[in-house]
């Protein structure tokens, strides 16, 4: 079955600009989680989305936000981007079973310059 | 307030060998734990997962340990191959039975077997 694709994989942005970051889950799997990894900090979850619904946040400020539409498909955008954005964005899907099924896609690689 | 370390960076060991990958968490609530393999320009993938009522889960050549009064787990791989090497994060969650939203993180630990 095919994996979790998240498109771009790489991209440049200007500070200031904004970015839409795309996830397309396994099918069949309805939540969507976002994890931003950085050298400095590690892995870090942003927010799960579940049946359309943001159900977790993570510590991150406003202007990291997400969306995820009827298919499952999700996507994150960050506004006025900054220098200490840079990083790798995972998503994760998962059919919501105990046991940790979640599925990690190869990331989208953003820099901001 | 890190609630998953890691405190080894990195780990060499000798092909055949056994590697031992150490984490810690302070958090009491964390009920699930999961270790995963990453390898560069890739996402993690999920290896092995423990839930709090157990102290030990066996798979293939991987073995999770948990010890919750010390609030200690360890990831054993035996024996260790080269196909082993690559950035290993422990992972817990709180409630969720190790379904991947809010996941809290370690740093990684560099795991390198050498042949």
């Amino acid at each position: 079955k095919a994996g979790v694709t998240q498109t771009p994989r790489y991209l440049i942005k200007t500070r200031g600009q904004q970015v839409t970051l795309s996830c397309s889950p396994i099918s069949g799997h309805r939540s969507v989680s976002w994890y931003q990894q950085t050298p400095g900090q590690g892995l870090q979850f942003l927010f799960e989305y579940f049946s359309e619904t943001q159900r977790n946040k993570g510590n991150f400020p406003g202007r990291f936000s997400g969306r995820q539409f009827s298919n499952s498909r999700s996507e994150m955008n960050v506004s006025t981007l900054e220098l200490g954005d840079s990083a790798l964005y995972l998503c994760a899907s998962s059919s919501n079973r105990p046991g940790g099924d979640s599925t990690f896609g190869s990331g989208t690689r953003l820099t901001v310059v | 307030d890190q609630q998953v370390k890691q405190n080894s960076p990195s780990l060499s060991v000798q092909e055949g060998r056994i590697s031992i990958l150490n984490c810690d968490y302070t958090n009491s609530m964390f009920d699930y734990f999961l270790w995963y393999k990453k390898y560069p320009a890739e996402g993690p993938t999920f290896l092995i997962s423990i839930s709090s009522i157990k102290d030990k889960n066996e798979d293939g050549r991987f073995t999770v340990f948990l010890n919750k009064s010390a609030k200690h787990l360890s990831l054993h791989i035996v024996p260790s191959q080269p196909g082993d090497s690559a950035v290993y994060f422990c992972a817990a969650s709180a409630g969720s039975g190790g379904s991947n939203y809010k996941l809290t993180f370690g740093k990684g630990t560099l795991l390198t077997v050498n042949p």
